[in-house]
């Protein structure tokens, strides 16, 4: 059982460059997120997904691009690296009824832009 | 808008002291409160998640109480062992689609 399933570990990107952050997961969860976790400022949720083809904002998308296309993908892609996105970014997912299904993460993926 | 707070941000105790991590919110109206632990370069494990109508879970050493009138969670460990070391994390769902988290506080038990 293999849950949510991030890639890559880490990545370093150089300013401007645009990249995707991939997260699968196999538990058949209709609801997706990605948060970032920065020191001092704790998880920030970036966009979420209640389903195949939907998407929102979160608290801080600008500078990111999510879709979802089928129920197990929610990649996240970065348009234009800056340094201020130098952060841990965490997948996360829950079933459907998600005010009492407790949340899954992923393991992460370190990013650093410089 | 809602403002979850842990303190102490860190705590170490001896092997075998029973311990309680706290957990403040300032907006009562919510749906639920998850505890989550975070090991060091590691993403967050769901460890108890109480509904806004109970008052508290239990899971082996653990338990997690809610007060949601008075804005408040606790999380009692039993027992603590070294490898209960991590960073323990608190999150609240409102109405919103995310979910609030504290800073966390980071424990440490000693052999």
């Amino acid at each position: 059982n293999a849950g949510v399933t991030q890639t890559p570990k880490f990545q370093v990107l150089k300013t401007g460059q645009s990249m995707t952050l991939q997260c699968a997961q196999d538990m058949n969860h209709e609801y997706m997120s990605w948060y970032r976790q920065d020191p001092g400022m704790g998880l920030r949720l970036i966009h979420y997904s209640v389903g195949a083809g939907i998407t929102d904002q979160g608290e801080v998308p600008n500078g990111y691009n999510v879709s979802r296309s089928t129920t197990e993908d929610f990649p996240l892609r970065l348009l234009s690296a800056a340094p201020s996105q130098t952060s841990v970014y965490f997948c996360a997912s829950s079933g459907l009824d998600r005010n009492n299904s407790p949340l899954h993460f992923g393991n992460g993926t370190r990013l650093t832009v410089t | 808008k809602q403002e979850v707070t842990q303190i102490p941000a860190a705590l170490s105790v001896p092997e075998g002291e029973n311990l309680v991590l706290n957990c403040s919110f300032t907006d009562s109206a919510i749906y639920n409160l998850q505890w989550f632990r975070q090991d060091p370069g590691k993403g967050l494990t769901s460890l108890l998640l109480i509904q806004s109508s109970q008052r508290e879970q239990t899971s082996g050493r653990l338990n997690a109480s809610l007060d949601k009138s008075s804005g408040r969670s606790t999380l009692y460990i039993a027992a603590s062992q070294p490898g209960d070391s991590a960073t323990y994390l608190c999150a609240v769902k409102g109405g919103s689609e995310k979910l609030v988290f504290g800073k966390g506080t980071k424990l440490t038990v000693n052999p």
